[in-house]
């Protein structure tokens, strides 16, 4: 079935510096990749999203990349801050309606 | 606050007892999920509805039931084949096809004992 893998599990960085993380997606018919953050106790939120017709997006310090012939697409934070320290999901969806989650990354920033 | 609302946020039960999670939108989304989380494991797809009085099973359906019949609703049950019932579910829901912004719950977090 499909399956979308995310890496690092773990990130930890100083305050200033970027962050990336990457995922890869099995269905080649995934057409929309869109990037949660969940911190403590909170629900996922979107924070940023990419469709398939595009190659790049970005939205102030938070941009999103997508190579659809590779299968993988990931997400830079530049300037990082300790208020981007939580969890951060992607996702990859397409025809059938069903949104696949990676496993997440647990994204620390030292101030 | 978002406009999808899952209640209760604890929920405690007995093995071999089967619980029912509930999902409200007043969204008028078509489409509506539910997740478990995990840690380590990310958001698992259990089941999902892409319109009233539908529902596909998703990755981990096994030991689960849904219902869609009303578009605002989506409750969940966790019946005793579930064998590993603990966890934090979330449910999800969306305007629907194929490229739109998933709205999350605040999550139940159920503990079976």
């Amino acid at each position: 079935g499909e399956n979308v893998e995310q890496h690092p599990s773990t990130l930890s960085v100083q305050e200033g510096d970027s962050a990336v993380i990457k995922c890869t997606y099995s269905d080649s018919a995934s057409n929309y990749f869109p990037w949660y953050k969940q911190e403590l106790g909170k629900r996922p939120q979107l924070i940023i999203d990419i469709r398939s017709n595009v190659g790049e997006k970005k939205d102030q310090r938070i941009a999103v990349t997508l190579n659809k012939t590779a299968k993988h697409f990931s997400l830079h934070i530049t300037e990082t801050q300790p208020e981007d320290s939580a969890v951060y999901f992607c996702a990859a969806g397409g025809g059938t309606g069903k949104l696949i989650f990676g496993q997440g990354t647990t994204l620390q920033v030292k101030p | 606050d978002g406009g999808i609302t899952q209640s209760p946020k604890y929920l405690f039960r007995k093995e071999g007892q089967n619980v029912t999670l509930s999902c409200e939108q007043n969204l008028n989304h078509d489409a509506m999920y539910w997740y478990r989380q995990d840690p380590g494991q990310g958001l698992r797809l259990i089941y999902y509805s892409q319109i009233v009085n539908d529902f596909q099973k998703g990755d981990i359906a096994e030991g689960y039931s849904v219902s869609r019949e009303k578009k605002e609703s989506f409750p969940l049950t966790v019946t005793s084949a579930q064998k590993n019932p603990t966890a934090f579910y979330l449910c999800a829901s969306s305007i629907g096809g194929q490229n739109t912004e998933a709205f999350f719950g605040q999550g139940t977090r159920l503990t079976v004992v």
